[in-house]
């Protein structure tokens, strides 16, 4: 079956502008969470999405946003970008709660 | 809040010497997980764990769930080359918190 599936993959944007990020999950899999990878930071929680309900959120400004559609798809957007924004950002599905993750292969954002 | 170490940041070792990671985590979990990330990849399961003292193997790879549900740790025996990678935890309570990983490199 079709893994996790991320769009785009590699996004270069200029400092301001805002952008949004697309994740396909796994068929049948109702939970969505997104994910800030950095060398420095590692893996940081954004938040997650389950039916289409933020179930959780982590600790990033009022910039970063989601939402979650009926067919289990996901986007995530960031406004008035900084530099500090540059990272891979991985989004992961799972089944439900407690069940592991599978990440799609991530969008590598850069803001110049 | 939730938070969850890892240890080591990183580790070197010989081909064929054993490998630990270990991991904290400031309140009880529900369960851990473990994921490998190769560089220039993504993070991929490996297993989940919940029970107290759980202990799982798969082939060279043995993880353990501690008694009180609040640390973790994944071992691996006579490391190969392809054991190269970055290991996380991930400790889920209300929600899931990723350690910072340790950072695996093999000297041949």
């Amino acid at each position: 079956k079709a893994g996790v599936t991320q769009t785009p993959r590699y996004l270069i944007k200029t400092r301001g502008q805002q952008v949004t990020l697309s994740c396909s999950p796994i068929s049948g899999h109702r939970s969505v969470s997104w994910y800030q990878q950095t060398p420095g930071q590692g893996l940081q929680f954004l938040f997650e999405y389950f039916s289409e309900t933020q179930r959780n959120k982590g600790n990033f400004p009022g910039r970063f946003s989601g939402r979650q559609f009926s067919n289990s798809r996901s986007e995530m957007n960031v406004s008035t970008l900084e530099l500090g924004d540059s990272a891979l950002y991985l989004c992961a599905s799972s089944l439900s709660f407690h069940y592991g993750y599978t990440f799609g292969s991530g969008t590598r954002l850069t803001v110049v | 809040g939730q938070q969850v170490m890892q240890i080591p940041q990183y580790q070197h070792v010989q081909e064929g010497e054993d490998f630990t990671t270990y991991c904290n985590s400031s309140t009880t979990l529900s369960n851990i997980q473990w994921y490998k990330q190769r560089p220039g990849g993504h993070p991929v399961f490996l297993i989940q764990l919940v029970k107290s003292g759980e202990v799982k193997k798969q082939k060279r790879l043995t993880f353990q769930f501690g008694e009180a549900k609040k640390n973790s740790s994944l071992h691996i025996t006579a490391t190969q080359t392809t054991d190269v990678g970055t290991y996380f935890c991930a400790g889920e309570d209300d929600k899931i918190i990723f350690g910072k990983g340790t950072r695996l490199h093999i000297l041949p």
